[in-house]
């Protein structure tokens, strides 16, 4: 079974809209941990937000928000006020395990986003 | 900070050929991961470095080899190259136990 899955390959998004993009996991550690991260097209991958497994609220960072739903096995990012910039693809990533574990982290296969004028 | 700076930032090899990728990351990030990110695809964990030893890799093959420096610079080099190498390869590090990886702009390699 696939770890990190995001269902949807392309979106098309407003200006100043709110988009929602889709991420489920599947892991039997009750430790992980889930990334987002933005690669525009230079390819460097940004880190946007983080949520732990145990953190018991929802992780925001200025526009970015993390829709954490853990008995669903989803951490969906909720972007508010689109802006031209945001066009870019949108990974997904879980880290299994406390943080000593490591740096490996599992990627989806990401979501294209573009943000229309 | 500086950042995490790689190079080279393109190169085109033929297949057989060996690379040497080389990745600078912050001062005092003593743990740096590679990973390799096939056109389309997400990236996938290559292996990772923590004091100038691996301790992690995922599954890839023996040719793919790294190397971490005291300076916080490190090496990932491939042997015997294969078509289905060309991706485009990224460096991460972070200090030990914390939470985000800081990622490079990666090197993209296509192998002929």
């Amino acid at each position: 079974a696939q770890k990190i899955t995001q269902t949807q390959p392309g979106m098309f998004v407003q200006e100043k809209e709110a988009v929602t993009l889709d991420c489920t996991y599947d892991t039997s550690d009750p430790s992980y941990g889930l990334f987002w991260y933005k690669q525009p097209s230079s390819g460097e991958m940004i880190f946007l937000i983080y949520q732990g497994s145990y953190d018991q609220q929802n992780a925001t960072e200025g526009r970015y928000s993390l829709n954490f739903q853990k008995a669903r096995k989803s951490a969906n990012l909720v972007i508010s006020a689109s802006q031209l910039g945001d066009s870019a693809m949108y990974f997904c990533a879980m880290r299994e395990g406390p943080r000593a574990a490591g740096n490996k982290l599992t990627f989806g296969g990401g979501t294209r986003v573009l943000v229309k004028p | 900070e500086t950042g995490v700076t790689q190079s080279p930032t393109h190169l085109i090899k033929t297949r057989g050929q060996q690379v040497t990728l080389r990745c600078s990351s912050q001062s005092g990030h003593n743990t740096v991961s590679w990973y390799q990110q096939a056109l389309g695809q997400g990236p996938q964990f290559i292996f990772q470095y923590y004091r100038e030893e691996e301790n992690g890799r995922g599954n890839f093959p023996p040719r793919f080899s790294g190397l971490q420096f005291p300076n916080y610079s490190s090496e990932l080099n491939v042997n015997a190259l294969e078509l289905d190498d060309s991706a485009l390869y990224l460096c991460a590090s972070t200090f030990s136990g914390a939470n985000v990886l800081t990622f490079g702009a990666g090197s993209r390699l296509t192998v002929l």
